[in-house]
């Protein structure tokens, strides 16, 4: 089942814009994790965040984390179009990981 | 491996037949997950070792499909007489004690 649920489920800006991506889910957890998929490829892995820490910086990205809303973000800033993905939250509550239903985000020049 | 690996990347099978899938994780890591996505959605959990003892097995949808790690290292995973519902991209994963974990490139297996 599908725990996290991303919000919007698509997502169009122009280049140089910030686009952020919101994720809820629905038990308590161990950390959160943010994937970038292209076009049904593979996925890589952005950032991680625990459940102790509230923001979270990698570059570009900004994650944040409220635990109290069972909530999170992710914030792209200045977005290229090589930033054009589904975006995935993950939820880890023992190892295995709880995905949503992912965000499709277009930049466009 | 720089990466997690997975072999096939492409299978197509008949309805009835056996598949194996295999999966080689990052060097070092001790955990070792598998996952399937179906188009439009995000992965969902199957299966998930540390070395080779088999955590927890509550997503394999049922007794077709099996999992084994057994040197710790590459896992397989094994689907007998597939379905067309099977058809899936099914993904590896590794991880450290750090938690991220690692993708693979996926094996789309198709049925027909």
């Amino acid at each position: 089942s599908q725990q996290g649920e991303e919000d919007p489920q698509a997502l169009s800006i122009q280049e140089g814009e910030n686009a952020t991506m919101n994720c809820s889910y629905k038990t308590s957890i161990n950390n959160l994790q943010w994937y970038r998929q292209n076009s049904g490829r593979g996925l890589v892995h952005l950032i991680l965040i625990r459940s102790n820490e509230r923001e979270k910086h990698s570059g570009r990205l900004r994650v944040t984390l409220d635990t109290s809303k069972k909530s999170s973000s992710l914030l792209i800033t200045a977005s290229r179009a090589a930033d054009t993905a589904s975006y995935f939250c993950a939820t880890d509550a023992g190892r295995k990981l709880t995905f949503g239903t992912g965000t499709r985000l277009q930049v466009t020049l | 491996g720089a990466g997690v690996s997975q072999s096939p990347r492409y299978k197509v099978t008949k309805r009835g037949q056996d598949v194996a899938l295999r999966c080689d994780p990052i060097s070092g890591h001790v955990s070792l997950y598998w996952y399937r996505q179906a188009l439009g959605q995000g992965p969902e959990f199957l299966t998930y070792f540390n070395y080779e003892a088999q955590q927890d097995k509550s997503g394999l949808p049922n007794d077709r499909f099996s999992a084994e790690r057994p040197e710790g290292s590459i896992s397989t995973l094994t689907i007998q007489r597939t379905e067309q519902r099977d058809s899936a991209m099914y993904r590896c994963a590794s991880s450290s004690i750090a938690d991220e974990q690692f993708f693979g490139p996926g094996t789309r297996l198709t049925v027909l």
